[in-house]
């Protein structure tokens, strides 16, 4: 498997506290994703960047905001977590971009807002 | 807009018999990816299909890209326990982006 290292793998936080979920790459890749994954709706993007402080949203991004500021580290942050951001959470890293070269994805984020 | 269906959502087989999903794009891609999640696992790279036509083998695994690139199969012969999982398509949205199908459940009847 691709170095890719989510933290923490499981966390349970209550509605309207931040919450920081972290993706580290030892791979160097240029890209890296944040995906949800929840029961009927298959894998869905939150944001994705592009290089270092480059992002750009994906199809859920509201409620959420994401950081890089070097090459092997993505941040996801929930400013005000709410319950339905209760979901697993996937980093995924791509040597060329999702569209043109594979997906390497982390261990996933179990996150529970109650 | 741009849509990927797969079908079925689930399939439930005994094992030694196979096993196929099928997915569908609205729009024709430059290429398009088979992705494999087992039980409380994180989704795996299986393959990318680039041509036309093309037809590649992963032992028991076979998937096919259509003429019109529009289209796409798994095949599994004779599935064993380990095959259990979800199977993903995804084709580019963009050179930076995926759209997935939304995953056929291979479930082994006891």
């Amino acid at each position: 498997d691709a170095g890719i290292t989510q933290s923490p793998r499981h966390k349970v936080t209550e509605t309207g506290t931040p919450v920081t979920l972290r993706c580290h790459q030892t791979e160097n890749h240029r890209y890296m994703y944040w995906y949800r994954q929840d029961p009927g709706h298959g894998l869905r993007l939150i944001h994705y960047s592009y290089g270092v402080k480059d992002t750009d949203k994906g199809e859920v991004s509201d409620g959420y905001s994401v950081s890089r500021s070097k090459t092997e580290d993505f941040l996801l942050t929930l400013e005000s977590a709410t319950s339905s951001q209760t979901s697993v959470y996937f980093c995924a890293i791509s040597e060329s971009g999702a569209g043109r070269s594979p997906l390497h994805f982390g261990n996933g984020t179990r996150l529970t807002v109650t | 807009g741009q849509q990927v269906m797969q079908i079925p959502q689930y399939q439930h087989v005994q094992e030694g018999e196979d096993f196929t999903t099928y997915c569908n794009s609205s729009t024709t891609l430059s290429n398009i990816q088979w992705y494999k999640q087992r039980p409380g696992g994180h989704p795996v790279f299986l393959i990318q299909l680039v041509k036309s036509g093309e037809v590649k083998k992963q032992k028991r695994l076979t998937f096919q890209f259509g003429e019109a690139k529009k289209n796409s199969s798994l095949h599994i012969t004779a599935t064993q326990t380990t095959d259990v999982g979800t199977y993903f398509c995804a084709g580019p949205r963009s050179n930076y982006q995926l759209i997935w199908g939304a995953g056929t459940k291979l479930i082994i009847k006891p």
